[in-house]
């Protein structure tokens, strides 16, 4: 069973472009959360995403971020028009349950995104 | 959600227990207490979770105390495969985890 599957791996970006990471869930998991390491901190939560419907995105930027989870395909974290503050380990999991007294989360190795 | 505090870095002999200790003095009555691990250059990796008892499982164990205040991460006989850094983490979302600077675990052979 393949674990959490994050593409690519490292991405460089000059700054005004545009980043999309793809995260793929566990197999037969439904729920995905995206996370944001800055160098020298621990993972920020971002956005948690079910299929097709975003649950909660409390932890994302108001601006220029933006993530979705189509009922085919990868999940999407999109970073418009990218700043040097947005270099950092973004990491990507999922979980078969949602919320409640259990909720394991399986985590993907994680996109480098450095912005030049 | 609640704030955690633990030690920077921890260091263990290798095949003996290792006390990772996390105080969370804020703690809600609804916040679960997860740990995970991250080791270099590696996403995180669940370990444990715990609301007011004790937890056993194949990785290690998790100690909370009776006011819920504090609680330990008991890892049996430490390898060097579990050189990583220890984050204590309190949710009461049940989902959105939040990290903390952890314990950085050093295991000496």
């Amino acid at each position: 069973n393949a674990g959490v599957m994050q593409n690519p791996r490292h991405l460089v970006r000059r700054r005004g472009q545009e980043a999309r990471l793809r995260c793929s869930p566990m197999k037969g998991h439904s729920h995905v959360y995206w996370y944001r390491q800055l160098p020298e901190e621990g993972l920020k939560f971002m956005v948690y995403l079910q299929k097709e419907n975003i649950i909660d995105e409390s932890g994302m930027p108001k601006e220029r971020f933006s993530a979705e989870f189509p009922k085919e395909g990868p999940s999407i974290l999109r970073i418009q028009q990218v700043v040097r503050g947005d270099s950092a380990a973004y990491f990507c999991a999922s979980s078969q349950l949602a919320g409640g007294s259990y909720n394991e989360q399986f985590f993907g190795p994680g996109t480098r995104l450095t912005v030049l | 959600d609640a704030k955690t505090t633990q030690p920077n870095s921890m260091e263990s002999n290798e095949e003996e227990p290792v006390h990772l200790p996390c105080n969370h003095s804020t703690i809600s009555g609804t916040d679960y207490i997860h740990w995970y691990r991250q080791l270099p250059s590696q996403g995180p990796e669940y370990v444990i979770h715990g609301l007011t008892s004790n937890v056993n499982n194949r990785m290690a164990s998790l100690a909370i105390a009776e006011d819920r205040k504090s609680s330990t991460l008991i890892l049996h006989r430490a390898t060097l495969r579990d050189a990583a850094v220890y984050y204590c983490i309190l949710t009461n979302s049940g989902y959105a985890l939040n990290f903390g600077k952890g314990t950085s675990l050093l295991v000496t052979p």
